[in-house]
C-alpha cells in the first residue's frame, strides 16, 4: 500500500540555521512528491513538488527538495530558517490523483 | 486569479444533525478533492470529482457524500454526526492533465472548514 512517513514529528532549529525535514514514501511506481506548509488553524499551501526530471527541485520561500529514488525519499531542505517558517509540513504522494500525506513535522524556529 | 474558498469557516453541530460544507474551486480548475484533517494528524483523503461524477473515494462511509456542480463548485455533506467528524475539513481543486481525469496535476486547497460535533 501506498504510504508516507515523516520520521520527526517535532523539530526546533535557530533562526538562521540550515533545516531538513525527513520524508520516506512507498509506492511502487514513480511517485508524484509534494511539499505542503501549514500554517495554525490554515490550510495547505504548496512549497514544491516533483513530477519527473531533476531529482532537486527548487520551490517558493527558499525551500528545496531532493527526489532520491534508491532510498526512497523526499527531503525537504532550507538553507537558512526564518522565524516566519515556524508551521506544520506535509509530504504527501499522489497515486492515482489523491493525495496520501505523511502525519507532518511540525517546525519551531527559535531566536 | 480567484483561489479556492470554503464556507462556512468554523461549524458547531451535534450528534445525529447533517452539516454541509462548500467549496468554490480555483478559476479553469474541474477537479475537486475533499480531505478530512483530524488534530495532530495529516490530511486523509475522502472523495474527489471530476466533471461532477466521483471519481475515487477513500475509506470513509457512505454517510459521507458529496456533489459538483456545472461551474465545478463542490459540496460536502455528512449525514448523522459523530463526535469523531470534527476536523477541518480541507477541499482541493485541480486541473487534470490529459482527458481521462484523476486530478494528476497539483491540488490547490482553501483555507478549510472547521467542524465541531458536541
Amino acid at each position: 500500500a501506498q504510504s508516507v512517513t515523516q520520521p520527526d514529528i517535532h523539530i526546533t532549529v535557530s533562526e538562521g540555521a540550515s533545516l531538513e525535514l525527513r520524508c520516506n514514501y512507498s509506492y511502487g511506481a514513480t511517485p508524484y512528491l509534494f511539499w505542503y506548509v501549514q500554517s495554525p488553524g490554515q490550510g495547505l499551501q504548496l512549497l514544491l513538488k516533483y513530477f519527473s526530471g531533476d531529482t532537486l527541485v527548487q520551490g517558493i520561500k527558499g525551500f528545496e527538495a531532493e527526489f532520491k529514488r534508491s532510498q526512497s525519499s523526499f527531503n525537504l531542505r532550507k538553507p537558512s530558517v526564518h522565524w516566519s517558517d515556524a508551521a506544520e509540513y506535509f509530504c504527501a504522494v499522489a497515486p492515482g490523483g489523491k493525495l496520501i500525506f505523511g502525519q507532518g513535522t511540525e517546525l519551531s524556529v527559535k531566536p | 486569479e480567484t483561489g479556492v474558498t470554503q464556507s462556512p469557516t468554523h461549524l458547531i453541530k451535534t450528534r445525529g444533525q447533517q452539516v454541509t460544507l462548500r467549496c468554490s474551486s480555483q478559476s479553469g480548475h474541474n477537479t475537486v478533492s475533499w480531505y478530512q484533517q483530524a488534530l495532530g494528524q495529516g490530511p486523509q483523503f475522502i472523495f474527489q470529482y471530476y466533471r461532477e461524477e466521483e471519481n475515487g473515494r477513500g475509506n470513509f462511509p457512505p454517510r459521507f457524500s458529496g456533489l459538483q456542480f456545472p461551474n465545478y463548485s463542490s459540496e460536502l455533506n455528512v449525514n448523522a454526526l459523530e463526535l469523531d467528524d470534527s476536523a477541518l475539513y480541507l477541499c482541493a481543486s485541480s486541473s487534470p492533465l490529459g482527458t481521462s481525469g484523476g486530478g494528476q496535476d497539483t491540488q490547490y486547497f482553501g483555507p478549510g472548514t472547521r467542524l465541531t460535533v458536541l
